[in-house]
């Protein structure tokens, strides 16, 4: 079964700058789209389309794509984007299995 | 304002059936995918599967097919997901969401239901 592999977790310091990273072999191919997920809380949507952002989610969230490995980055990190991060892509064989990443917990320091 | 409304939590035994509900508002139902997602406590994020309440094309994920129904009545814009035999691990927090309309069945999900808890326990 296809899967998306993620970080389980990172780290950074306020103001620095987060890098998220999901890897997947059918990424070339397929859209990649990023959630945040705070406790208790449903997720939100903040990439889509491996790198547009839906209206109200702040500029400083931004995805990029490379090969087999796209990027969720965030910059001048705040202590409220603590939280965990999913990725979700399908596959490319034609039965269109979608999945979301394993979750990378986003600790501010 | 577009939103996703879930019913309320369930408590039930194993071997007993189920069917919760997302009611969809603020928008065209038909026009856009519903997604059902599992979050078991303390795990992640899994795809289940996905409806087009238009036409009511279904896709579901492996591991969840023949395990759970997804159906929808566009009359009253409401999504469903059923069992018909519970299992204690369906323990899980369960979320509808709508999809963005952009790509399709595998498309991202831009409003999330606010979840329904559903606890399986002798």
């Amino acid at each position: 079964s296809y899967e998306l592999t993620q970080p389980p977790s990172v780290s950074v310091s306020p103001g620095q700058t987060a890098r998220i990273t999901c890897s997947g072999d059918a990424l070339p191919k397929q859209y990649a789209y990023w959630y945040q997920q705070k406790p208790g809380q449903a997720p939100v949507l903040v990439i889509y389309k491996d790198s547009e952002r839906p209206s109200g989610i702040p500029e400083r969230f931004s995805g990029s794509s490379s090969g087999t490995t796209v990027t969720l980055t965030i910059s001048g990190v705040q202590a409220e984007d603590e939280a965990d991060y999913y990725c979700q892509s399908a596959d490319s064989s034609g039965t269109y299995q979608v999945v979301f990443g394993g979750g990378t917990k986003l600790t501010v320091l | 304002e577009v939103q996703l409304v879930q019913s309320g939590a369930e408590v039930k035994k194993p071997g007993e059936s189920l069917k919760i509900s997302c009611k969809g508002s603020g928008y065209s139902f038909t026009n856009y995918w519903i997604g059902w997602v599992r979050q078991m406590p303390g795990k992640g994020l899994e795809w289940m599967g996905i409806i087009y309440p238009g036409d009511s094309d279904t896709r579901y994920s492996p591991s969840f097919q023949g395990q759970v129904t997804i159906s929808a009545d566009k009359s009253i814009s409401t999504a469903y997901l059923q069992w018909s035999s519970l299992k204690a691990s369906d323990t899980a927090m369960y979320y509808c969401a709508k999809s963005t309309g952009i790509v399709g069945a595998s498309d991202a999900f831009d409003i999330w239901g606010q979840g329904t808890m559903v606890t399986v326990s002798s």
